[in-house]
């Protein structure tokens, strides 16, 4: 069954630890993404990727970072410095760069 | 400065009637123009699209409508059923297939329909 996976659904964490999303696809896409919902924000780009081990800043980079090791997986890491990292962070990925974007179910991850 | 507007935060239709949920943008070289229904706690899931070199494209119950000369398009539903009850995000592309830029989304419409 091809799709994409993002793990945890919900997360928890204190204020000043840095956080690790995971997403997993298994469409054979090159493309993958970050983006963060915020209530009346819409979808906001934070990363992305054309291929392995390139990737680039979207419009909300500062405090996340990423890696693009393998085709399958695109962490997002949400660090200190992100000054309000509650949202509900949702990883996707396309064929190519701008094509049609399949998105996983979404991590809603609460600092505290 | 937002390049693609859905204006209507929400709407409210009646089961069985049509559903318009509209979308303008301000950049005219956008080529590619996508909608997507997103459910509460879930991710948005792609729904149809439209290139810029056509007017009309359906997919059953969903037809998408592009005025290129107005910047506008509008997705319309018929008809609305309760399970049609979701957010729905406009997206375009710059560059459809290309390296430069990414798919624009607007803040989406939530739509209630009412049995």
């Amino acid at each position: 069954d091809g799709g994409i996976t993002q793990s945890p659904k919900y997360l928890f964490r204190k204020e000043g630890q840095n956080v690790t999303l995971s997403c997993e696809q298994n469409l054979n896409h090159d493309a993958m993404y970050w983006y963060r919902q915020d209530p009346g924000q819409g979808l906001r780009l934070i990363y992305y990727s054309q291929i392995v081990n390139d990737f680039q800043k979207g419009d909300i980079a500062e405090g996340y970072s990423v890696s693009r090791e393998k085709k399958e997986s695109f962490p997002l890491t949400v660090t200190s410095a992100q000054k309000n990292p509650t949202a509900f962070y949702l990883c996707a990925s396309s064929i190519v760069q701008n094509t049609e974007a399949f998105f996983g179910q979404g991590t809603r991850l609460t600092v505290v | 400065d937002q390049q693609v507007k859905q204006n209507s935060p929400s709407l409210s239709v009646q089961e069985g009637r049509i559903s318009i949920l509209n979308c303008d943008y301000t950049n005219s070289m956008f080529d590619y123009f996508l909608w997507y229904k997103k459910y509460p706690a879930e991710g948005p899931t792609f729904l149809i699209s439209i290139s810029s070199i056509k007017d009309k494209n359906e997919d059953g119950r969903f037809t998408v409508f592009l005025n290129k000369s107005a910047k506008h398009l509008s997705l319309h539903i018929v008809p609305s059923q309760p399970g049609d009850s979701a957010v729905y995000f406009c997206a375009a592309s710059p560059n459809y297939g290309g390296s430069q830029g990414n798919l624009i989304f607007g803040k989406g419409t939530k739509l209630s329909v009412k049995p």
